[in-house]
C-alpha cells in the first residue's frame, strides 16, 4: 500500500551535476520529512516540512535544498553533486493529528551515487 | 534533545522462537512516543509498533509487542515466533508530544533468522 512515492529508484552521477529527488503522497498529510541513511546506518532528519510554504533544516547538516509548493509534493534538490552526498535518501510524510504520535509513512528511497 | 540507544548490532534467531531487540532511551520531555521500524534489504522503512509515554499498557501488534519500561527508560521490542521472513534491520525511534516534534532513530539492530 505505497501511498508515498519517490523516484527514482537508483540514479548514478557524476560530481557537479543538478540533480532534483521527487517524492510525492496521496495521503494528504501535511507533514513530510527527508532523512539521509549511508548504508547499515542510523536514519539523519535533513529537512522537514509542516505545510505549503514550510520548510526547515533538520538535525544534519545538509547542502541540499527542498521546496513544498502543494501538499502533495516534496522535491529535494542538489545544486552540485559531490561523491560525498552519496548515500540513500528516504522522503516519509505523516499526520498532524497528536504531535509525536503519529507514525512516520517512508517511500522506498532514492540510493543516489556520485561518481 | 532526545538520545536512542541500540547496544546490539547484530541478532541471531531460529526460525519459530522468541527475540528482544533492546533499546533505550534518553529525553527531558515529559511526554513522548516510541517507535519501532522494520528495514529490510530493500531498504523501505515499515512501521511496526507504536508506545506513548503515558501508555498504560504495553503495545502490541500481531507478532510484536514493545516491553515499556518507562522508569528504566527502555522500550524493547519482542518479535515472537520468528519467521525467515523478519530478517532485516530494525530502528527504535522516538518523537516528544512537543510543539513541532521531528522522529529521532537509534542506530539499528540486524536480525538475522535462520531455518
Amino acid at each position: 500500500e505505497a501511498d508515498i512515492y519517490q523516484t527514482p529508484r537508483y540514479l548514478v552521477i557524476g560530481t557537479g551535476k543538478k540533480i532534483t529527488l521527487e517524492c510525492s503522497q496521496t495521503m494528504g498529510h501535511d507533514k513530510m520529512y527527508w532523512y539521509q541513511q549511508d548504508p547499515g546506518m542510523e536514519l539523519h532528519l535533513i529537512h522537514y516540512s509542516y505545510g505549503v510554504n514550510s520548510t526547515e533544516k533538520g538535525d544534519l547538516s545538509s547542502e541540499s535544498t527542498v521546496s513544498r509548493i502543494r501538499t502533495e509534493h516534496f522535491p529535494l534538490t542538489l545544486e552540485s553533486a559531490r561523491p560525498s552526498h552519496t548515500s540513500q535518501y528516504l522522503c516519509a510524510s505523516s499526520e498532524s493529528r497528536g504531535i509525536g504520535n503519529s507514525p512516520l509513512h517512508f517511500g522506498n528511497g532514492t540510493r543516489l551515487t556520485v561518481t | 534533545a532526545q538520545k536512542i540507544t541500540q547496544t546490539q548490532p547484530g541478532m541471531f534467531v531460529q526460525e519459530k522462537e522468541a527475540v528482544t531487540l533492546d533499546c533505550t532511551y534518553d529525553t527531558s520531555d515529559p511526554s513522548y512516543g516510541l517507535f519501532w521500524y522494520k528495514q529490510p534489504s530493500s531498504g523501505e522503512m515499515i512501521f511496526l509498533i507504536y508506545q506513548g509515554s503515558y501508555d498504560q499498557q504495553n503495545a502490541t501488534e500481531g507478532r510484536y509487542s514493545l516491553n515499556f519500561q518507562k522508569a528504566r527508560k527502555s522500550a524493547n521490542l519482542v518479535i515472537s515466533a520468528s519467521q525467515l521472513g523478519d530478517s532485516a534491520m530494525y530502528f527504535c525511534a522516538m518523537s516528544p508530544h512537543s510543539g513541532y516534534s521531528t522522529l529521532t532513530f537509534g542506530k539499528g539492530t540486524m536480525l538475522l533468522v535462520s531455518p
